[in-house]
């Protein structure tokens, strides 16, 4: 079954430790995406990437970081330095063709930091 | 940048009658509108999508328009059912390239 993969579905964390959550997909995908969403809200754009070994910032960077050294993986670091990190976090892929850019989501990932 | 606009934030209809929602966007560029519904603790799913060279797309009981010159997409939901309650997200880009801009969301309730 192909589809996008994202673990933990429930996340617990200390205030001041980092955390990584996974993204993985089999859908060879070529643009992969984080999303956060706080209650009620919208999906604010975190980081994306287009191809592997690059990434660009989106709108809410600050506090984040990822890396993308396969097409299948795409992890995203909260570190302490992100204010407010306890949120929804969401994973997307694409592929980058015209016709094709329908983007694919998981499950997400709800992080709780204390 | 790109702005989308979705109205309204929540809305409550008759299960059986329908449900439209409305979304403007500021790049006149743009030319890819996808609908998006997410269901509680879930990631969103595209259930129909539409493109600029496009007025009018139907899929059972959904249906989008698309009016380029007003720059404004509505999704329309007919005989709504129970299972339609969820969030609704519409978005607009520029194409495969370029970046989803999402609008706010709107809740849907369909009563019983």
């Amino acid at each position: 079954d192909g589809g996008i993969t994202q673990s933990p579905k429930y996340l617990f964390r200390k205030e001041g430790q980092n955390v990584t959550l996974s993204c993985e997909q089999n859908l060879n995908h070529d643009a992969m995406y984080w999303y956060r969403q706080d209650p009620g809200q919208g999906l604010r754009l975190i980081y994306y990437s287009q191809i592997v070994n690059d990434f660009q910032k989106g709108d809410i960077a600050e506090g984040y970081s990822v890396s993308r050294e396969k097409k299948e993986s795409f992890p995203l670091t909260v570190t302490s330095a992100q204010k407010n990190p306890t949120a929804f976090y969401l994973c997307a892929s694409t592929y980058r063709t015209s016709g094709r850019d329908e983007q694919y989501f998981g499950p997400g990932t709800r992080l709780t930091v204390t | 940048g790109e702005n989308v606009e979705q109205h309204p934030s929540t809305l409550s209809v008759q299960e059986g009658d329908s449900a439209v929602i409305k979304c403007t966007y500021s790049d006149s560029a743009s030319n890819y509108f996808p609908w998006y519904k997410q269901e509680l603790g879930k990631g969103p799913q595209l259930i129909i999508d539409i493109r600029s060279n496009v007025g009018e797309k139907k899929d059972q009981r959904i249906a989008v328009t698309l009016n380029k010159t007003a720059k404004h997409f509505s999704l329309h939901i007919t005989e709504t059912q129970p299972e339609d309650s969820a969030v609704y997200f519409c978005a607009a880009s520029k194409g495969s390239n370029y970046q989803l801009i999402w609008g706010a969301g709107t809740k849907l309730i369909i009563k019983p």
